[in-house]
């Protein structure tokens, strides 16, 4: 079945330091690869996505490359901030089987001044 | 526009008793997806509707769970019961039929005692 591995928190880093967020996945066929955000107290947000290989994902400063011969999708950001302190998730979409979201385990993400 | 709402936002329930979630998507979201995420975890895969249909339940972990849309709208999850391996957050996401990606709800925090 579908699966997605992610590096394991916590991560610390201090401000203006470079982030990457490694993900690997595992699917059948050509699926949809996202990031999603959980800041602390607040739900679940959709950071950036990439629906085919070589496509590139931005959002705020984010970016993450569709490596379809690394199965990757690796989340990298030129200078963390404080405010980007939360739990990143990557994901994969299923789309034959109705676009369901297989998760990794999230990784905590600590920007310290 | 509103968001994704869930309700209760918290539950605490005694072992055998059962309990109702439910979800309200986006207005004029054809898709809505169940997940459940355990402490420290990513979220898990439990159900998905287009509209009223069911269309797939691989994810619910015993019949115990059962999951109805009976209007196409808002969704109810409801646990029989309930265990204390039953302790997650609930989480309801809701998609738009050409967009593949997710929006979720803030969950619900069900604690069994």
């Amino acid at each position: 079945g579908d699966s997605v591995t992610q590096m394991e928190g916590p991560v610390t880093l201090s401000e203006e330091a470079f982030l990457t967020i490694n993900c690997t996945y595992t699917a059948t066929g050509y699926p949809s690869l996202f990031w999603y955000v959980q800041y602390p107290g607040e739900g679940l947000q959709l950071l950036l996505k990439a629906t085919k290989a070589d496509d590139k994902g931005s959002n705020k400063g984010f970016e993450a490359t569709y490596r379809k011969e690394t199965t990757s999708f690796h989340l990298e950001k030129g200078s963390v901030q404080v405010s980007d302190s939360a739990v990143y998730f990557c994901a994969l979409s299923d789309k034959g089987g109705g676009n369901k979201l297989t998760f990794g385990t999230g990784t905590q993400l600590k920007v310290e001044l | 526009g509103a968001g994704v709402s869930q309700s209760p936002r918290y539950k605490v329930a005694k072992r055998g008793q059962d309990v109702a979630l439910r979800c309200d998507p986006i207005s004029g979201h054809v898709s809505l997806f169940w997940y459940q995420q355990a402490l420290g975890q990513g979220p898990e895969f439990l159900t998905y509707f287009q509209n009223e249909a069911q269309l797939d339940k691989s994810g619910l972990p015993s019949d115990r769970f059962f999951a109805e849309r009976p209007e196409g709208s808002v969704s109810t999850l409801k646990i029989q019961r309930t265990q204390q391996e039953d302790s997650a957050v609930y989480l309801c996401a809701s998609s738009s039929p050409d967009r593949d990606e997710q929006y979720f709800g803030p969950g619900t925090r069900l604690t069994v005692t």
